[in-house]
């Protein structure tokens, strides 16, 4: 497709379970990011790759979430022993590269409800 | 370091009244700007950005926004209220090409037949 493509689009979890969120961003999109959206709140960011590797991880809350980008295309948003707080909605964005002026663009979002 | 301030979490207005939405930012470097639109149940939806090119934006959907430097805002605006634009509005600013967006809490606009 043409946009971002973030699957699943709900994924309904009880606490302490393992979690993969999976992003395809646009083709040709070098730079991924994952923000996360709480209900009431803003996007706050996570996590943000150049090609496979992040550039910087700052917004991951805690040790139990992780990301990857392999081939520096689809990447995963991993969280282990998921706690209640880690629901929410997680979104992906990508962006041609480094040059432009920013615009991010973004997929419709994973909303994980952890029970 | 960057944030911004979206004065206001719900806005109403009168279908055919003017909307306008309140952002200031602060940025340790010259910001690019944007103001992003969600939908219900929908993704995010670039409206406008402010690039240092000039400083009043139009964006679609008849929105426009001015960069006032001197305020530190970048305020959104419409003439003319549509029921389609019942939606929540999120200002956000990047300090830095590369770098992540920081966004505000969002203003969730109503509009009133």
């Amino acid at each position: 497709g043409a946009g971002v493509s973030q699957t699943p689009s709900n994924k309904v979890t009880e606490k302490g379970k393992y979690v993969e969120l999976r992003c395809d961003p646009i083709s040709g999109h070098t730079a991924l990011y994952w923000y996360r959206q709480s209900l009431g709140q803003g996007p706050e960011f996570l996590i943000y790759f150049q090609g496979t590797g992040a550039a910087d991880d700052s917004g991951l809350p805690n040790d139990r979430f992780f990301a990857v980008r392999p081939e520096g295309s689809v990447s995963t948003l991993k969280i282990q022993r998921t706690e209640r707080g880690d629901s929410a909605v997680y979104l992906c964005a990508s962006r041609p590269g480094l040059a432009g002026s920013g615009e991010l663009f973004f997929g419709e979002g994973s909303r994980l409800t952890v029970l | 370091a960057q944030s911004v301030t979206q004065l206001g979490s719900h806005v109403s207005v009168s279908e055919g009244a003017l909307v306008l939405l309140r952002c200031n930012y602060s940025s340790s470097v010259p910001p690019y700007l944007f103001w992003y639109v969600q939908y219900p149940n929908q993704g995010l939806q670039l409206l406008l950005k402010y690039t240092s090119a000039a400083t009043l934006v139009k964006g679609i959907n008849g929105f426009e926004a001015e960069f006032k430097k001197s305020e530190t805002s970048f305020h959104l605006t419409k003439p003319s209220a549509h029921m389609s634009d019942a939606a929540e509005y999120f200002c956000a600013v990047s300090g830095q090409r590369g770098n992540q967006l920081t966004f505000g809490k969002g203003t969730k606009l109503s509009v009133i037949p």
